[in-house]
């Protein structure tokens, strides 16, 4: 069964960078013709969608994020990664990775979330 | 971007109820409608895809449906575990947008 883990800074001060990282288990992150998602959660901005990568390494983003945001894949480790430049207190919520089949298919599974706070 | 409107906001139930929520979307949308779970401190859980599609090991009183700008969420027979917040997501165009949420509690 695919499980999925995001690992992220905890705590990220204004103008930094945020990087969190989504490990793939039970399934390999390039075997298969997926999409990977990047989702935030903040209590102001709800559900966002950030963006996310084809198994090919093409890419979509949000484009109110799209001038910080770079999603990457490392199949040999079978890990997906989230790097958002110069953050303020609006990033700020639990950053979720996850599936999705088609480009137009739901996103299952989840991983379990991690929280990003930034604060000076 | 394609703005998605979720009603209620919240609703009070009682086990046994009917429970209806709507999501409308900003421009039509096909079937590309995907309704989510949310229970607190846990990652959203996808019940139903393409407006009407029950995902595996979701109960039968869950179903969707609806077409281009309206959909429809019924839980027929609400259960102590549905008390949640229930999402809609269109995966029509990007950016994939999300309906605010609608809180399900206990009357």
């Amino acid at each position: 069964q695919l499980q999925l883990r995001e690992s992220g800074p905890g705590l990220l001060k204004p103008s930094e960078t945020l990087s969190v990282t989504c490990d793939v288990s039970g399934g390999s992150i390039g075997s298969s013709s997926y999409h990977w998602v990047w989702i935030r959660q903040s209590p102001g901005k709800g559900l966002e969608w950030i963006g996310s990568i084809y198994y090919t390494g093409t890419t979509d983003y949000n484009p109110s994020l799209k001038s910080r945001v770079t999603i990457s894949v490392d199949r040999s480790k079978d890990q997906l990664s989230l790097r958002l430049n110069s953050v303020t207190a609006a990033d700020t919520g639990i950053y979720f990775c996850a599936r999705q089949q088609y480009r137009n298919s739901g996103l299952d599974p989840w991983g379990q979330g991690t929280l990003v706070t930034v604060s000076s | 971007d394609i703005q998605m409107t979720q009603s209620p906001s919240s609703l009070s139930a009682s086990v046994g109820d009917r429970v209806t929520i709507t999501c409308r979307a900003s421009q039509t949308i096909s079937t590309y409608l995907h309704w989510y779970q949310q229970k607190p401190g846990k990652a959203p859980n996808l019940l139903i895809s393409g407006a009407s599609t029950l995902q595996s090991g979701v109960p039968s009183r869950f179903s969707g449906s609806g077409s281009g700008t309206d959909f429809t969420l019924t839980i027929n027979g609400l259960q102590p575990d549905d008390f949640a917040t229930y999402y809609c997501q269109q995966t029509y165009s990007f950016p994939q947008t999300f309906g605010q949420g609608t809180k399900v509690d206990i009357k």
